[in-house]
């Protein structure tokens, strides 16, 4: 298994709602990643995740809340968003975190994303 | 032609033809320097990469020049073929300071192939 996939395709909610991204790898990567991509914009980094922890938070609003449950699943939970906030959300995974990877580069695989609407 | 404005910058090529995507970026102490393909709907897709102590890397039809100088970076397309119509983004990666991976994407380019 080669992909990375994400539920759901589209979401459509309101400012007061709470609602979840999720994102599964079954590649045996070690390292996840959110990433948020505007309409005609390039992908922007979100969070990342090695090794199940929580390493590098991109001063992403408190809005967004990021959890790794396990080394295969990612969630994204939302609460309180803004009608800006609307975008196509990534997820992407890759084989190391970048530590160990010092001589190569550590590709990076993508999931289809979630397009977010906020009303 | 190439068009630049409110819209994605476009590139129209006719089947067959090659296609030169180009892209600057600002980095000099980036690693690795990566071109992704973007489809309608899908995400991002690895392409090829080339690390910044080369200047040329080639792949199955797609050639990746690198120019440290003007800090340039060019993908070159042969034989373009209308499923090389995408969103074709170039990338960084560099590494913050724990050693954690990186990757900061291009405005990309939107090639449309004319059949």
């Amino acid at each position: 298994d080669t992909e990375v996939t994400q539920t759901p395709k589209h979401l459509v909610m309101g400012m007061t709602n709470k609602k979840s991204l999720k994102c599964e790898q079954h590649m045996g990567h070690r390292a996840m990643y959110w990433y948020k991509q505007k309409a005609k914009k390039p992908p922007e980094l979100m969070f990342v995740y090695s090794y199940e922890k929580l390493s590098i938070n991109e001063s992403v609003p408190s809005r967004f809340s990021p959890e790794c449950p396990n080394s295969s699943l990612l969630n994204l939970h939302l609460h309180a968003l803004q009608p800006e906030d609307s975008a196509l959300y990534l997820c992407a995974s890759s084989q190391f975190p970048g530590l160990e990877a010092r001589s190569s580069y550590n590709e990076q695989f993508f999931g289809p994303g979630t397009r977010l609407t906020v009303l | 032609g190439e068009s630049v404005g409110l819209h994605l910058p476009t590139l129209s090529v006719q089947e067959g033809d090659n296609s030169i995507i180009n892209c600057a970026y600002s980095n000099s102490a980036s690693d690795y320097f990566i071109w992704y393909k973007q489809e309608s709907g899908k995400g991002p897709q690895f392409i090829i990469d080339i690390r910044s102590n080369m200047d040329k890397r080639q792949g199955q039809r797609v050639t990746v020049l690198l120019n440290k100088t003007v800090k340039h970076l060019s993908l070159q397309i042969a034989a373009t073929q209308p499923g090389d119509s995408a969103v074709y983004f170039c990338a960084e990666n560099s590494r913050y300071s724990g050693g954690y991976q990186k990757v900061t994407f291009g405005i990309g380019t939107k090639l449309q192939v004319i059949p």
